[in-house]
This record gives C-alpha cells, sequence and structure tokens, in this order.
C-alpha cells in the first residue's frame, strides 16, 4: 500500500532555511503520472500548496514561495526533499507531503510533520 | 486569501444533506478537475472527490461532486455524526496563480 511519510526540524529560527524530506513507499517515483507534493497548513487555517514534482522531474512551485522553493528528488532512496529559504514566523505550518497521479490529486497523504520558526 | 472560495462553516443535522460550495474562476473550476478533501481534526486530510464526482475506493456513496460553471459543490446526504469535519476544494489552475490552488475550507458542524 502507498504511503508517506515526512520528516525535519520541529524548530527552525528565523532566516534559517528549512529542509523536509518525504519518505514513500508502495509507489515509483519514475513510473509516469506519478508525483509528489507538498501542502502546508498553518495552525487553525486552510492548507496551501507549495510545490509538486512529476515522474519525468517536471517541477512546479507555488508562485507567491517560488522564489524561496526548491524540490528535489532522490528516486533511489523513494525520497522527495523540500527546501525552504528565509524562514519566518509566518511560515510556522504542519507540512505534508503526498502523492498524486495523473488526474487523482493527492489522493494519499502523510501524517504531517509541525514545524514552528521562532528565535 | 484563498484562490478558490468556500464559505467557512456549513451545519445540519443528523439525516439531513447538506452542500458546501467552491467558487472559482474559469482558468481553474470553468477548465479543470475539481477535488474535495476532507480532514478530520487532528487529522491528516483525505481525498473525498476527484475528477469532478468520483470516489475513491472506500468512500461512501454519501458524499458527490457537482460542477456548474465555475463552481463546484460537495453534496452530503443522511448526515452523520463522523461527517463533523473541515472540508476543502481544490482544482488545477492555467493562470498564474497555479498549478494548484485550494478552497479556504469549511468546517461543517453536525447539530
Amino acid at each position: 500500500q502507498i504511503t508517506l511519510k515526512e520528516s525535519g526540524p520541529t524548530l527552525v529560527k528565523p532566516t534559517q532555511t528549512l529542509t523536509l524530506t518525504c519518505t514513500f513507499s508502495g509507489f515509483s517515483l519514475s513510473t509516469s503520472g506519478v508525483g509528489v507534493g507538498w501542502i502546508r497548513q498553518p495552525p487553525g487555517k486552510a492548507l496551501e500548496w507549495l510545490a509538486l514534482i512529476y515522474w519525468d522531474d517536471d517541477k512546479r512551485y507555488s508562485p507567491s514561495l517560488k522564489s524561496r522553493l526548491t524540490i528535489t528528488t532522490d528516486t533511489s532512496k523513494s525520497q522527495v526533499v523540500l527546501t525552504m529559504t528565509k524562514m519566518d514566523p509566518v511560515d510556522t505550518a504542519t507540512y505534508y507531503c503526498a502523492h498524486s497521479l495523473y488526474s487523482n490529486l493527492f489522493d494519499y497523504w502523510g501524517q504531517g510533520t509541525l514545524v514552528t520558526v521562532s528565535s | 486569501q484563498s484562490v478558490l472560495t468556500q464559505p467557512p462553516s456549513a451545519s445540519g443535522t443528523p439525516g439531513q444533506r447538506v452542500t458546501i460550495s467552491c467558487s472559482g474562476s474559469s482558468s481553474n473550476i470553468g477548465s479543470n478537475y475539481v477535488y474535495w478533501y476532507q480532514q478530520l481534526p487532528g487529522t491528516a486530510p483525505k481525498l473525498l472527490i476527484y475528477s469532478y464526482n468520483q470516489r475513491p475506493s472506500g468512500v461512501p456513496d454519501r458524499f458527490s461532486g457537482s460542477k456548474s460553471g465555475t463552481s463546484a459543490s460537495l453534496a452530503i446526504s443522511g448526515l452523520r455524526s463522523e461527517d463533523e469535519a473541515d472540508y476543502y476544494c481544490a482544482a488545477w489552475d492555467d493562470s498564474l496563480s497555479g498549478p494548484v490552488v485550494f478552497g479556504g475550507g469549511t468546517k461543517l458542524t453536525v447539530l
């Protein structure tokens, strides 16, 4: 079955760079149509899409955060890594990674990881 | 400010039918698939509806989706207490807002 799990620091300081890893199983990011995305949710607020990487290494970013985001994949390790630069307290949120397959957008989600930005 | 607009709250009594709306534009709902997610308290979102009105395996047929022009709706019939959750719509977007946009979410309360 498809599973995803996010990992990374729970606390980062303002101006630091955040690196999150999504480790998945049950599918291959080399398979046509497959994608892995990142979505975040500040406490008590709505979901916000951040980035998406496809099986063919096509990468898409939220226009409002594009300058701060980088998404990469390590196919051999079944991992997708998201880096976000210049962290600010407003970036405090639960960060989720999720699987997509063609028209099935985010059909499987990780449990999420809460990242707090504070000095 | 979310690209897709949802009412912040909705409510109903057990057994009722409730609908949640999602308003967008020609670049997203008007020309692309719409998705609905259910988020129970303290858990990750779960895909409820994809491609306008398809349900993943395991999602009860009490949940249905529809689209008209640049708006979409999620209907829940035979409302149950366990349906109390936050519901989000999402869509692909062809404009500079995209390619994925979410709604602001609707908190459904079962009275």
